[in-house]
């Protein structure tokens, strides 16, 4: 069964270091989303993306957070300079072109900024 | 703005017993309603969804039904096993929208 996939399973940065945490959605797949959960609270949504640009953000996802396809087959959230907020579980996740609103979640990549 | 309820866990069951988890939403318009599951160390994994109102989703042994009277949606299971020990999630989506706006998840665990 396909299934999204993520890696690294954990990175351990250092404050103010660029991370780049990698996603590999389900091919046939068109809409791409990224959810954090730190420790202990809820999942929240950060951002998706359609066709090539962000069609929806949520207040999180400012100027530090970006996203990318840079191929036909990853994609990434990059943090510019990360913060000891933004410790959490990322999780990546893609829905059909049919828009049935399942998204297929991957298993996560822990960030744990020092 | 929209918000979903869940019940504090953990929730300790023995084999065999009666589930219910329960799920209120806040909403505009008309949402769809999920609930994901999460295993130990896995991702998120949708167990079921129901798009109106006086839906019932089921998947597993699972059921839950869209309740727009009293804006719920309860995930229950007759018999519990072991297996189902994981964190479940109540979520919607907003209407026109794509976000999943989740609620706390509740821990469940089964004992033998």
């Amino acid at each position: 069964e396909p299934e999204v996939t993520q890696t690294p399973s954990h990175q351990v940065t250092q404050m103010g270091q660029e991370v780049i945490l990698r996603c590999v959605p389900i091919s046939n797949h068109l809409y791409f989303y990224w959810y954090r959960q730190i420790l202990g609270q809820k999942v929240e949504f950060l951002v998706s993306f359609y066709n090539n640009e962000i069609s929806e953000k949520s207040e999180i996802f400012d100027d530090q957070f970006s996203v990318e396809r840079p191929d036909g087959s990853n994609f990434t959230l990059k943090i510019r300079s990360t913060k000891l907020e933004d410790s959490a579980m990322y999780f990546c996740a893609s829905s059909d072109r049919e828009g049935t609103d399942t998204q297929y979640f991957g298993p996560g990549t822990r960030l744990t900024v020092l | 703005g929209n918000s979903v309820t869940q019940m504090e866990g953990p929730v300790t069951l023995s084999e065999e017993a009666f589930l219910t988890i329960n799920c209120t939403y806040t909403a505009t318009g008309y949402p769809s309603l999920f609930w994901y599951v999460q295993y130990p160390g896995e991702g998120l994994q949708l167990l079921l969804k129901a798009t109106k109102a006086d839906d019932k989703g089921s998947n597993k042994g699972f059921e839950a039904t869209y309740r727009k009277e009293t804006t719920s949606f309860h995930l229950e299971k007759g018999s519990v096993q072991v297996s189902d020990s994981a964190v479940y999630f109540c979520a919607l989506t907003h209407t026109g929208r794509r976000a999943l706006t989740f609620g706390s998840g509740t821990r469940l665990q089964v004992q033998p």
